[in-house]
């Protein structure tokens, strides 16, 4: 079935580090991808996303592009903030299971002044 | 336009009892999801209601049943509760099914607590 791996976390960074959240999933077909932000005690908000192979998803300086050959979205943004500390999920979309969401188990990230 | 709304935000119910969370969808959604996000996992998908019609579920047991009303809004009710159901309760709107490219939105969750 479709799934969803995520690099674990919690991930801790200096601001203006660079971040990468790894993220790789199996699937039929030709999912589309997507990034979901969880603030602390909020609901999701989605990200970016991108729907085929090669494209790029990019929101507030952060991006992922869609690896087919490597089954892989990883996140990624040059400089972050403190306030961009929050739990990040990965999931995917397949057309054999309508607009079902898929998740990662998500990645805490935590960014020090 | 109003975005997803979930009530009530935090509940605390004895093991075997009964709970029903809502949800009132965005404006113009009529699909509506139910995600249980239990302590540092991601969702796990429900059920799903389109036009007051269930379609598609996950790997839930039968005590976890759904209503969507002509409204669009949805409820999601749990019979014979126990510890294991503590966790937050996403619920989700998209329009008409949703297509691969289609943003859900989601609703700030319902914290289940069994005790």
């Amino acid at each position: 079935g479709n799934s969803v791996t995520q690099m674990e976390g919690p991930v801790t960074l200096s601001e203006e580090a660079f971040l990468t959240i790894n993220c790789t999933y199996t699937a039929t077909g030709y999912p589309s991808l997507f990034w979901y932000v969880q603030y602390p005690g909020e609901g999701l908000q989605l990200l970016l996303k991108a729907t085929k192979a090669d494209d790029k998803g990019s929101n507030k300086g952060f991006e992922a592009t869609y690896r087919k050959e490597t089954t892989s979205f990883h996140l990624e943004k040059g400089s972050v903030q403190v306030s961009d500390s929050a739990v990040y999920f990965c999931a995917l979309v397949s057309l054999e299971y309508g607009n079902k969401l898929v998740f990662g188990a998500g990645t805490i990230l935590r960014v020090k002044s | 336009e109003t975005g997803v709304t979930q009530s009530p935000t935090h509940l605390i119910k004895t093991r075997g009892q009964q709970v029903t969370l809502r949800c009132s969808s965005q404006s113009g959604h009529n699909t509506v999801s139910w995600y249980q996000q239990a302590l540092g996992q991601g969702p796990q998908f429900i059920f799903q209601y389109y036009r007051e019609e269930e379609n598609g579920r996950g790997n839930f047991p039968p005590r976890f049943s759904g209503l969507q009303f002509p409204n669009y809004s949805s409820e999601l009710n749990v019979n014979a509760l126990e510890l294991d159901d503590s966790a937050l309760y996403l619920c989700a709107s998209t329009l008409d099914l949703g297509q691969l490219n289609t943003e859900a939105f989601f609703g700030q969750g319902t914290r289940l607590t069994v005790v």
